[in-house]
């Protein structure tokens, strides 16, 4: 156990519909990041968080967004689903921001979405 | 940008031999900082070993080892005395000292361990 929290843990939907998936970094992290697991893109950087502040964007979509509450935990927001959007979304945290030495990045157990 | 090569799409032995997986990556900066992560049948990533850039020493942990050479831009995983439960999709990463783009992953090695 990682102690990385995402619920939901499965999830199907239709096309168009929107959905939250959220996220408990573990104690005392700061960080927050967001990945996509796809059959065809493989493991992709979405978004990172640092106690509240967004850090570093990859390749999100603009139909997609995300932020860190104050009690650092996460939201990732998916809207206009498309089929293509189906896959495993990971959330990590880590103590500090990738600058710092000594960091290691802790994956929670996914959520997997299925658009259909 | 940087780019993690993982040529190994399925490697497939019998238990108890020794397996290593390669990983080569590809990045202009000097300071950087290597992962191996284990994705087992059930999903989640496990976080197995970090390795800075100017950390050249090779790392042991029970059946785990690894090889770090930045001659070769090279940070293998061997398991030795292979068991099923090993099976599983690795994935090596790379994340490069800004940290800017995250963390770039391999394609992933799928590691069958036969009975």
């Amino acid at each position: 156990d990682s102690g990385v929290t995402q619920t939901p843990k499965h999830l199907i939907t239709a096309t168009g519909q929107r959905v939250t998936l959220r996220c408990s970094p573990r104690s005392g992290d700061l960080s927050v990041y967001w990945y996509q697991q796809s059959l065809d893109q493989g493991l992709q950087f979405l978004i990172q968080y640092y106690n509240g502040e967004e850090r570093a964007k990859g390749n999100i979509l603009e139909r997609f967004s995300a932020q860190q509450f104050p009690d650092l935990h996460s939201e990732l927001n998916l809207s206009s689903l498309e089929l293509g959007d189906s896959a495993l979304y990971f959330c990590a945290s880590s103590v500090e921001d990738l600058l710092g030495a000594g960091n290691t990045i802790y994956f929670g157990e996914g959520s997997w979405l299925t658009v259909v | 940008a940087q780019k993690v090569t993982q040529a190994q799409t399925e490697i497939s032995v019998v238990e108890k031999e020794d397996v290593t997986l390669d990983c080569v990556y590809e990045t202009r900066d000097t300071t950087y900082y290597l992962f191996w992560y284990k994705q087992p049948p059930s999903g989640e990533l496990v976080f197995l070993i970090r390795r800075n850039s100017f950390d050249e020493q090779n790392e042991i942990s029970g059946r785990y080892s690894w090889n770090f050479q930045k001659s070769t831009s090279s940070f293998n995983f061997t398991i030795t005395a292979s068991q099923v439960v090993d099976s599983a999709v690795y994935f090596c990463a790379v994340v490069i000292g800004g940290g800017a783009d995250g963390l770039t992953f391999g394609k992933g090695t799928h590691l069958i361990i036969q009975p």
